[in-house]
């Protein structure tokens, strides 16, 4: 149990639809990240937030986009979807303080299946 | 893109015997870190070594770095079943954390009873 909770679990979108994705992080975790996970691959970053700002993005398109609010919960949308947008998704928060020594924690995912 | 690589891509080991995964990556970082995913579900992390260490332990887990050869190993002695999962080793990039870890393929972990 990490604290860091994710929905939906699953869900299933047609081509061209949009998408948004909910995670809650741990108490006290002004960090979060997003993370894509395709079948058989290890997850690719997609991009971070801290204190409600993008401060670091992946090699994504811009039709990935997020949202941090302040109580420090965090959307991932993604808009125009496409076959290969399909993955596991993945949120993942820290604490503040180390940068990149801090524990991150992550949540059981969101899987995105579209068609 | 991936940054590591693991190898193997899948191992097969009786109970009771020590697994070993290797990991190697591309550019210099500023730590170095392993997780585990049982199948379909979330990472959990499990050891942090930074670029200086050369050796971490972590109860049945050691961790090897050697930044000269760009390569790292997990070594997880006395397996149990519950083991069973894919590893995966990530990276942070020596900019610092807002570039997010980088992780490779991963080694899927078969532990037999």
């Amino acid at each position: 149990e990490t604290g860091v909770t994710q929905s939906p679990t699953h869900l299933i979108k047609t081509r061209g639809q949009q998408v948004t994705l909910r995670c809650s992080s741990q108490s006290g975790h002004n960090t979060v990240s997003w993370y894509q996970q395709a079948l058989g691959q290890g997850p690719q970053f997609i991009f971070q937030y801290y204190r409600e700002e993008e401060n670091g993005r992946g090699n994504f398109p811009p039709r990935f986009s997020g949202l941090q609010f302040p109580n420090y919960s965090s959307e991932l949308n993604v808009n125009a979807l496409e076959l290969d947008d399909s993955a596991l998704y993945l949120c993942a928060s820290s604490l503040p303080g180390q940068g990149s020594l801090n524990t991150i924690y992550f949540g059981e995912g969101s899987w995105l299946t579209v068609v | 893109s991936q940054q590591g690589e693991e190898d193997p891509q899948a191992l097969s080991i009786q109970e009771g015997e020590n697994a070993t995964m290797n990991c190697s990556y591309k550019t210099s970082i500023n730590n170095l870190q392993w997780y585990r995913q049982n199948s379909g579900r979330g990472l959990v992390h499990l050891i942090l070594i930074r670029s200086n260490e050369r050796e971490k332990h972590s109860g049945r887990l050691r961790v090897t770095l050697d930044t000269s050869k760009k390569s790292s190993s997990l070594l997880i002695t006395a397996s149990r079943a519950a083991d069973t999962a894919s590893y995966f080793c990530a990276t942070v990039l020596s900019g610092g954390g807002a570039d997010g870890l980088t992780f490779g393929k991963g080694t899927h972990l078969i532990i037999q009873p």
